[in-house]
Protein backbone atom coordinates (compact mmCIF):
# COMPACT_ATOMS: atom_id res chain seq x y z
CA UNK A 1 0.00 0.00 0.00
CA UNK A 2 1.09 3.80 -0.95
CA UNK A 3 2.36 5.15 2.30
CA UNK A 4 3.08 8.30 0.23
CA UNK A 5 0.27 9.65 -2.17
CA UNK A 6 -0.08 12.45 -4.62
CA UNK A 7 -3.40 12.83 -5.38
CA UNK A 8 -3.00 15.28 -8.24
CA UNK A 9 -1.04 13.41 -11.31
CA UNK A 10 -1.04 17.11 -12.96
CA UNK A 11 -1.46 20.74 -11.88
CA UNK A 12 -1.62 24.06 -14.57
CA UNK A 13 -0.40 27.31 -13.57
CA UNK A 14 0.37 30.37 -14.98
CA UNK A 15 3.61 31.85 -15.42
CA UNK A 16 4.13 34.67 -12.18
CA UNK A 17 1.64 32.55 -9.71
CA UNK A 18 1.80 30.16 -7.07
CA UNK A 19 2.47 26.42 -7.93
CA UNK A 20 1.11 24.29 -4.48
CA UNK A 21 1.60 20.45 -4.61
CA UNK A 22 0.61 18.47 -2.02
CA UNK A 23 1.46 15.33 -0.74
CA UNK A 24 -0.31 12.72 2.21
CA UNK A 25 1.61 10.12 4.05
CA UNK A 26 0.42 7.68 6.31
CA UNK A 27 3.12 6.46 8.68
CA UNK A 28 4.00 8.33 11.56
CA UNK A 29 7.48 7.28 11.67
CA UNK A 30 8.72 9.00 8.69
CA UNK A 31 11.51 11.72 10.17
CA UNK A 32 12.44 13.13 7.11
CA UNK A 33 10.35 14.79 4.06
CA UNK A 34 11.92 15.54 0.33
CA UNK A 35 10.97 16.78 -3.09
CA UNK A 36 12.53 16.02 -5.94
CA UNK A 37 12.06 17.33 -9.42
CA UNK A 38 12.41 15.26 -12.87
CA UNK A 39 12.71 16.35 -16.38
CA UNK A 40 11.64 14.08 -19.55
CA UNK A 41 14.61 11.47 -19.70
CA UNK A 42 16.37 12.36 -16.55
CA UNK A 43 16.90 10.80 -13.23
CA UNK A 44 14.81 12.91 -10.49
CA UNK A 45 17.17 15.31 -8.39
CA UNK A 46 16.47 16.88 -4.99
CA UNK A 47 14.82 20.56 -4.57
CA UNK A 48 13.96 20.73 -0.96
CA UNK A 49 13.79 18.93 2.48
CA UNK A 50 12.39 19.51 5.89
CA UNK A 51 12.63 17.59 9.37
CA UNK A 52 10.04 16.15 11.00
CA UNK A 53 10.73 18.41 13.84
CA UNK A 54 10.17 21.66 11.72
CA UNK A 55 6.73 22.95 10.05
CA UNK A 56 8.69 25.06 7.55
CA UNK A 57 11.41 25.35 5.02
CA UNK A 58 12.17 27.76 2.55
CA UNK A 59 14.96 28.29 -0.06
CA UNK A 60 14.56 31.39 -2.78
CA UNK A 61 11.43 30.52 -4.79
CA UNK A 62 10.32 26.76 -2.79
CA UNK A 63 8.68 26.50 0.71
CA UNK A 64 8.14 23.47 1.96
CA UNK A 65 5.37 22.75 4.68
CA UNK A 66 4.36 20.21 6.84
CA UNK A 67 1.67 19.60 8.91
CA UNK A 68 2.31 16.43 11.12
CA UNK A 69 -1.22 16.38 12.89
CA UNK A 70 -2.91 16.34 9.09
CA UNK A 71 0.02 14.06 7.98
CA UNK A 72 0.24 16.34 5.08
CA UNK A 73 3.63 18.08 3.30
CA UNK A 74 3.08 20.89 0.52
CA UNK A 75 5.60 22.42 -1.58
CA UNK A 76 5.15 26.12 -2.92
CA UNK A 77 7.12 27.36 -5.97
CA UNK A 78 6.46 31.53 -6.26
CA UNK A 79 6.79 32.89 -8.37
CA UNK A 80 6.42 29.85 -10.73
CA UNK A 81 8.65 30.02 -14.09
CA UNK A 82 8.24 27.89 -17.17
CA UNK A 83 10.98 26.11 -16.56
CA UNK A 84 9.95 24.60 -13.04
CA UNK A 85 7.62 22.66 -15.90
CA UNK A 86 8.60 18.94 -14.33
CA UNK A 87 7.32 15.98 -12.50
CA UNK A 88 7.41 16.79 -8.78
CA UNK A 89 7.85 13.51 -6.58
CA UNK A 90 7.07 13.72 -2.61
CA UNK A 91 9.59 11.34 -0.61
CA UNK A 92 9.74 10.38 3.27
CA UNK A 93 12.12 8.68 5.08
CA UNK A 94 12.05 6.20 7.74
CA UNK A 95 15.34 4.35 8.76
CA UNK A 96 17.43 4.25 6.12
CA UNK A 97 14.57 3.80 3.44
CA UNK A 98 12.97 6.84 1.37
CA UNK A 99 9.27 5.66 0.06
CA UNK A 100 8.18 7.49 -3.01
CA UNK A 101 5.19 9.12 -3.97
CA UNK A 102 3.29 8.46 -7.56
CA UNK A 103 4.72 12.10 -8.60
CA UNK A 104 2.84 15.70 -9.78
CA UNK A 105 3.22 17.00 -13.44
CA UNK A 106 3.20 20.49 -12.68
CA UNK A 107 3.22 22.97 -16.20
CA UNK A 108 3.73 26.71 -15.84
CA UNK A 109 1.98 28.20 -18.60
CA UNK A 110 4.29 31.22 -20.06
CA UNK B 1 32.06 13.70 -11.38
CA UNK B 2 30.29 12.39 -14.30
CA UNK B 3 26.87 11.05 -11.68
CA UNK B 4 25.74 8.21 -11.86
CA UNK B 5 25.58 6.34 -15.01
CA UNK B 6 22.96 3.71 -16.35
CA UNK B 7 23.30 1.80 -19.32
CA UNK B 8 21.20 1.40 -21.65
CA UNK B 9 19.08 4.08 -21.83
CA UNK B 10 16.37 2.19 -23.59
CA UNK B 11 16.33 -1.13 -23.93
CA UNK B 12 13.35 -3.35 -25.83
CA UNK B 13 13.07 -6.91 -25.77
CA UNK B 14 10.85 -10.03 -26.27
CA UNK B 15 9.05 -11.68 -23.19
CA UNK B 16 11.19 -14.38 -22.05
CA UNK B 17 14.90 -12.84 -22.42
CA UNK B 18 17.30 -11.73 -20.16
CA UNK B 19 17.76 -8.03 -19.13
CA UNK B 20 20.46 -6.36 -17.55
CA UNK B 21 20.58 -3.04 -16.40
CA UNK B 22 23.93 -1.69 -15.27
CA UNK B 23 24.76 1.27 -13.17
CA UNK B 24 27.93 2.97 -11.74
CA UNK B 25 27.63 4.76 -8.68
CA UNK B 26 29.01 8.07 -7.83
CA UNK B 27 32.65 7.36 -6.88
CA UNK B 28 32.63 7.73 -2.74
CA UNK B 29 29.08 6.90 -1.99
CA UNK B 30 28.51 3.89 0.21
CA UNK B 31 25.32 2.88 -0.76
CA UNK B 32 23.65 2.17 -4.07
CA UNK B 33 19.67 1.76 -4.84
CA UNK B 34 17.46 0.34 -7.90
CA UNK B 35 13.93 2.18 -8.13
CA UNK B 36 11.36 0.92 -10.62
CA UNK B 37 9.00 3.56 -11.81
CA UNK B 38 5.25 3.34 -12.91
CA UNK B 39 2.53 5.51 -13.39
CA UNK B 40 0.29 3.36 -10.70
CA UNK B 41 3.04 3.04 -7.95
CA UNK B 42 5.41 5.88 -8.63
CA UNK B 43 8.95 5.18 -7.57
CA UNK B 44 9.55 1.79 -5.46
CA UNK B 45 12.23 0.91 -3.99
CA UNK B 46 13.71 -2.48 -5.22
CA UNK B 47 16.95 -2.87 -2.96
CA UNK B 48 19.47 -1.39 -1.60
CA UNK B 49 23.26 -2.09 -1.05
CA UNK B 50 25.81 -0.48 1.77
CA UNK B 51 29.41 -1.20 1.38
CA UNK B 52 28.11 -3.52 -1.68
CA UNK B 53 26.20 -5.86 0.54
CA UNK B 54 22.77 -6.10 -0.12
CA UNK B 55 20.48 -4.59 3.21
CA UNK B 56 16.97 -4.66 1.72
CA UNK B 57 14.86 -6.67 -1.18
CA UNK B 58 11.99 -6.49 0.12
CA UNK B 59 10.80 -4.75 -2.65
CA UNK B 60 11.79 -7.19 -5.48
CA UNK B 61 8.46 -8.52 -7.22
CA UNK B 62 10.02 -11.97 -7.73
CA UNK B 63 12.50 -14.08 -7.74
CA UNK B 64 12.72 -13.50 -11.55
CA UNK B 65 14.91 -9.63 -10.79
CA UNK B 66 17.88 -10.38 -8.82
CA UNK B 67 20.59 -7.95 -8.14
CA UNK B 68 24.13 -7.80 -7.25
CA UNK B 69 27.26 -5.34 -6.61
CA UNK B 70 30.62 -6.67 -7.17
CA UNK B 71 32.73 -4.06 -6.34
CA UNK B 72 31.87 -0.25 -5.24
CA UNK B 73 31.79 0.87 -8.71
CA UNK B 74 29.39 -1.21 -10.05
CA UNK B 75 25.77 -2.77 -10.15
CA UNK B 76 23.56 -5.08 -11.93
CA UNK B 77 19.95 -5.56 -11.90
CA UNK B 78 18.74 -8.58 -13.53
CA UNK B 79 15.45 -9.86 -14.81
CA UNK B 80 15.34 -13.34 -16.36
CA UNK B 81 12.93 -14.31 -17.79
CA UNK B 82 11.38 -10.67 -18.39
CA UNK B 83 7.58 -10.10 -19.01
CA UNK B 84 5.74 -7.25 -20.03
CA UNK B 85 4.53 -6.46 -16.74
CA UNK B 86 8.11 -5.35 -16.15
CA UNK B 87 7.92 -2.21 -18.56
CA UNK B 88 8.90 0.49 -16.43
CA UNK B 89 12.02 2.98 -16.05
CA UNK B 90 14.54 1.57 -13.70
CA UNK B 91 16.43 4.08 -11.48
CA UNK B 92 19.73 3.69 -9.65
CA UNK B 93 20.70 6.02 -7.37
CA UNK B 94 23.39 6.27 -4.68
CA UNK B 95 24.44 8.09 -2.01
CA UNK B 96 27.10 8.62 0.81
CA UNK B 97 25.35 6.21 3.26
CA UNK B 98 21.83 5.00 3.41
CA UNK B 99 19.18 7.54 4.92
CA UNK B 100 21.40 10.32 4.06
CA UNK B 101 18.54 12.64 3.03
CA UNK B 102 19.79 13.33 -0.46
CA UNK B 103 20.22 10.75 -3.09
CA UNK B 104 21.60 11.19 -6.46
CA UNK B 105 19.67 9.42 -9.32
CA UNK B 106 21.24 8.53 -12.99
CA UNK B 107 19.10 8.76 -15.93
CA UNK B 108 17.41 5.95 -15.65
CA UNK B 109 17.06 2.36 -18.04
CA UNK B 110 13.43 2.82 -20.22
CA UNK B 111 12.62 -1.24 -20.46
CA UNK B 112 9.82 -2.78 -22.91
CA UNK B 113 9.21 -5.96 -22.86
CA UNK B 114 7.26 -7.20 -25.53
Amino acid sequence: DQQVKQNSPSLSVQEGRISILNCDYTNSMFDYFLWYKKYPAEGPTFLISISSIKDKNEDGRFTVFLNKSAKHLSLHIVPSQPGDSAVYFCAAREGNQFYFGTGTSLTVIP
Amino acid sequence: DAGVIQSPRHEVTEMGQEVTLRCKPISGHNSLFWYRQTMMRGLELLIYFNNNVPIDDSGMPEDRFSAKMPNASFSTLKIQPSEPRDSAVYFCASSFRAGMETQYFGPGTRLLVL
